[in-house]
């Protein structure tokens, strides 16, 4: 099945600076690709994804980029807030179940702003 | 606000109790579902799809008669974690895909469970 490798675990950045999180998946019929932020006790929200058709995509300071003959993907964050600090998670959705799909999530990276 | 409603956010109980867990699409219809479950500082782990009308899919190692699924309308699955023992404690979170197909999915605000 899917497995998506997610790194690094921390990461520290002083605000203002640009933070890069990198995943890997395995299944490459994996064809969407999104990324969330998850503060302490609280749900996952969506900040961007990206489909297969599609090399990069951007959301004012949040940008995604997609390679799928490397299968990889990473998640861009510019000129980073204090209250950018959270757990982020990049997940894959695999092939078989494209309609209304499942996620496989990496191990998250917890991004921490310093003022 | 949330189109994804989780029900309820936190449990408390004894070794033993079955708990059930409501997921609710709001303002539009699901006919799939997901349950996932993420242990402190760690990623979130999918245990299950839960399918309107049929038996839910458990994904390897999920034990389907331990975490019993329901998907019994198109706005409304539930999940029983039945006996349960405090290695069930963990945060039990549900979303569903908007718009259905492969659109975005959204989550509930999860269930803090926590066995003693």
């Amino acid at each position: 099945g899917e497995n998506v490798e997610q790194h690094p675990s921390t990461l520290s950045v002083q605000e203002g600076d640009s933070a890069v999180i990198k995943c890997t998946y395995s299944d490459s019929a994996s064809n969407y690709f999104p990324w969330y932020k998850q503060e302490l006790g609280k749900r996952p929200q969506l900040i961007i994804d990206i489909r297969s058709n599609v090399g990069e995509k951007k959301d004012q300071r949040i940008a995604v980029t997609l390679n799928k003959t490397a299968k990889h993907f990473s998640l861009h964050i510019t000129e980073t807030q204090p209250e950018d600090s959270a757990v982020y998670f990049c997940a894959a959705s695999p092939s078989i179940y494209n309609q209304g799909g499942k996620l496989i999530f990496g191990q998250g990276t917890e991004l921490s702003v310093k003022p | 606000g949330a189109v994804v409603s989780q029900h309820p956010s936190r449990v408390i109980c004894k070794s033993g109790t079955s708990v059930k867990i409501e997921c609710r699409s709001l303002d539009f219809q699901a006919t799939t579902m997901f349950w996932y479950r993420q242990f402190p500082k760690q990623s979130l782990m999918l245990m299950a799809t839960s399918n309107e009308g049929s038996k839910a899919t458990y994904e390897q190692g999920v034990e389907k008669d331990k975490f019993l699924i329901n998907h019994a309308s198109l706005t409304l699955s539930t999940l029983t974690v039945t006996s349960a023992h405090p290695e069930d404690s963990s945060f039990y979170i549900c979303s569903a895909p908007i718009g259905g197909g492969d659109q975005p999915q959204h989550f509930g605000d999860g269930t803090r469970l926590s066995i003693l």
